[in-house]
């Protein structure tokens, strides 16, 4: 197992155009987080998945924003109509049956640049 | 609100001596900590822990300090390395095993000078 695989690792989108992410988790892993980091910030919690339902979305998801896991394996998170403010690090954690916050790994995330 | 804040920005310290990074929180429903260290172009990797009931917990170089009282834990780090430069995240979780997510500081960029 190669650990949590985020792709892409770097997209440069203009303002308005719609960004997908897709994050793998570690495969025996049923819990999988999204973060969003901005400059100069720690990590801030975006939504969770167990197995393929979505279980809590926080206020920092806005509707612009969906997610997804339609096999309860790989992970995808869109972003409609981008704005600056979207410019961030996108990151995926994935943690096993049972350890929830306590057993995260996290991906190498994906850097979204909006222009 | 910033429930967990970490004060300092970067923090410089010489090869072999000792590092202290801080955290502060504001929540007192946070019953588990962490460190979690990150290296640019990397996600966060994990460091090392502490629950509430404790305070004090070691691990190899690594030691986190708890205060409940003061709603204050530190990382030491003895002796430093060069390797530890790096951005260091403290993180708190509430509600005991069924925690899922992590509240996170702004991060303290640790610098070992040779």
């Amino acid at each position: 197992d190669t650990g949590v695989s985020q792709n892409p690792r770097h997209k440069i989108t203009k303002r308005g155009q719609n960004v997908t992410f897709r994050c793998d988790p570690i495969s025996e892993h049923n819990r999988l987080y999204w973060y969003r980091q901005t400059l100069g910030q720690g990590p801030e919690f975006l939504t969770y998945f167990q197995n393929e339902a979505q279980l809590e979305k926080s206020r920092l998801l806005s509707d612009r924003f969906s997610a997804e896991r339609p096999k309860g394996s790989f992970s995808t998170l869109e972003i409609q109509r981008t704005e600056q403010g979207d410019s961030a690090m996108y990151l995926c954690a994935s943690s096993p049956q049972g350890q929830g916050a306590y057993g995260y790994t996290f991906g190498s995330g994906t850097r979204l640049t909006v222009v | 609100d910033q429930q967990v804040k970490q004060n300092s920005p970067s923090l410089s310290v010489q090869e072999g001596r000792i590092s202290i990074l801080n955290c502060d929180y504001t929540n007192s429903m946070f019953d588990y900590f962490l460190w979690y260290k990150k290296y640019p172009a990397e996600g966060p990797t994990f460091l090392i822990s502490i629950s509430s009931i404790k305070d004090k917990n070691e691990d190899g170089r690594f030691t986190v300090f708890l205060n409940k009282s003061a709603k204050h834990l530190s990382l030491h780090i003895v002796p430093s390395q060069p390797g530890d430069s790096a951005v260091y995240f403290c993180a708190a979780s509430a509600q005991g095993q069924g925690a899922q997510k992590l509240v996170f500081g702004q991060g303290t960029r640790l610098t070992i000078n040779p």
